[in-house]
């Protein structure tokens, strides 16, 4: 069964630091591309950050690039987000979601086939 | 970026009913699009891509920058908030969401 189990969520100052994990299990995380996507409080879905399988290649919503790091560790089927200089406006569930990339006729598409269960983060004085 | 619009904003059907949600891509993404449903307090579910799908009722059809979600036949476990999604170009805009709620 495909799992995937957010942590390090909390409150934090504006200003401050957090590292969100995602731990997967029950599929080969080393082939997929892994996402982090967030959702503020009554609000919509909005991508914030991809890397590929090998992590060879990043890629960052402009409202983060600069202050997030996305990074993740094979060995340990675990996605990372590093998460500097917090804003208000980043308090949100983040969720990390797994990409398998699927390819038809020679066209890759991506798509987030499973999704953790969330993860709260609020900044605030 | 990628703007996503989705229409309508919200909607109440009755179950049976056959409902219709169009997302609109402010440039042309091929066929690279996905739909999502979500709960209250749960993760989004993917229900539809390009190289999926889920259950029977529910279909997805457009290329280019006009795409459609379609559910033949409203169940009560599909009253939920849907998004549109492209996945052309990073970053990976979602649609602003359609609120599905019961008549």
């Amino acid at each position: 069964e495909v799992q995937l189990v957010e942590s390090g969520g909390g409150l934090v100052q504006p200003g401050g630091s957090l590292r969100l994990s995602c731990a997967a299990s029950g599929f080969t995380f080393s082939s997929y591309w892994m996402h982090w996507v967030r959702q503020a409080p009554g609000k919509g879905l909005v991508w914030v950050s991809r890397i590929k399988s090998d992590a060879s290649s990043t890629a960052y919503a402009d409202s983060v690039k600069g202050r997030f790091t996305i990074s993740r560790d094979n060995a340990r089927n675990t996605l990372y987000l590093q998460m500097n200089s917090l804003r208000v406006e980043d308090t949100a569930v983040y969720y990390c979601a797994r990409d398998p990339d699927r390819c038809n006729g020679g066209i890759c598409y991506s798509q987030f086939d499973y999704w953790g269960q969330g993860n709260l983060v609020s900044v605030s004085s | 970026d990628i703007q996503m619009t989705q229409s309508p904003s919200s909607l109440s059907a009755s179950v049976g009913d056959r409902v219709t949600i169009t997302c609109r891509a402010s440039q042309r993404i091929s066929s690279h699009l996905n739909w999502y449903q979500q709960k209250p307090g749960k993760a989004p579910e993917l229900l539809i891509s390009p190289t999926s799908t889920f259950p029977s009722r529910f279909s997805g059809s457009g290329s280019g920058t006009d795409f459609t979600l379609t559910i033949s036949s409203l169940q009560p476990e599909d009253f939920a908030t849907y998004y549109c999604q492209q996945s052309y170009s990073t970053p990976y805009t979602f649609g602003q969401g359609t609120k599905l709620e019961i008549k």
